[in-house]
């Protein structure tokens, strides 16, 4: 199994409250990835990394920032949790190699906003 | 952007009976990646099986197979001898070739299997 670890796995918090999640990987991978999953949605790009500081946005970024200091970690912050944002958030990884290509998923945090 | 369209919300099979799930895409890429994953109630994102696109052959994992029509732009699952453990939302997934970086999702088929 891919070495990808996700924290924290669940959260409860007020709206208005800052939340940031973090997702830790030990497989060198260059692209990390945030999504989260709604049903009838399913999983929704926010933002990805294609590499240290290297960042861009997915289809529902709004209200929410990346950051990536170090290869192994990508965290998403929620700058002021709205309810709307009350999901389960994914962090996946990506090598680009030939061989492979797909994603490795981390096992999800689910967060509750009030 | 790439989209990629389950019309199956919801499907049921009978324990040992085959079942097919459905899947399109739409892009004007030549070379790219699908894939199938599943999600049982755990919640973890298992991948079930890959198929690239210059690859004629359509791909085989055990009694998973896909129906790959690059034409069509159709990539559909089958699976063989449905166990109780194959019950899962199952999502269709595109990746680039060319660019490597997004890969677009389906909304997922929920699959029940009856004993």
């Amino acid at each position: 199994d891919a070495g990808i670890t996700q924290s924290p796995r669940h959260k409860v918090t007020e709206t208005g409250t800052p939340v940031t999640l973090r997702c830790h990987q030990t497989e060198n991978h260059r692209y990390m990835y945030w999504y989260r999953q709604d049903p009838g949605h399913g999983l929704r790009l926010i933002h990805y990394s294609y590499g240290v500081k290297d960042t861009d946005k997915g289809e529902v970024s709004d209200g929410y920032s990346v950051s990536r200091s170090k290869t192994e970690d990508f965290l998403l912050t929620l700058e002021s949790a709205t309810s709307s944002q009350t999901s389960v958030y994914f962090c996946a990884i990506s090598g680009y190699t030939a061989n492979t290509g797909e994603l490795f998923f981390g096992e999800g945090s689910r967060l509750t906003v009030l | 952007a790439q989209t990629v369209t389950q019309s199956q919300p919801e499907m049921s099979v009978q324990e040992a009976e085959t079942v097919t799930l459905s899947c399109t895409y739409d892009t004007s890429e030549s070379d790219y990646y699908l894939f199938w994953y599943k999600q049982p109630p755990s919640r973890q994102m298992i991948l079930v099986i890959r198929q690239e696109a210059y690859k004629q052959q359509n791909a085989t994992e055990n009694r998973f197979s896909v129906n790959f029509q690059k034409a069509a732009k159709s990539f559909s699952l089958k699976i063989s001898d449905s166990q109780l453990g194959d019950a899962a939302m199952y999502f269709c997934a595109y990746r680039s070739r060319d660019t490597g970086n997004q890969f677009y999702f389906g909304t997922g088929t929920s699959l029940t299997v009856i004993p």
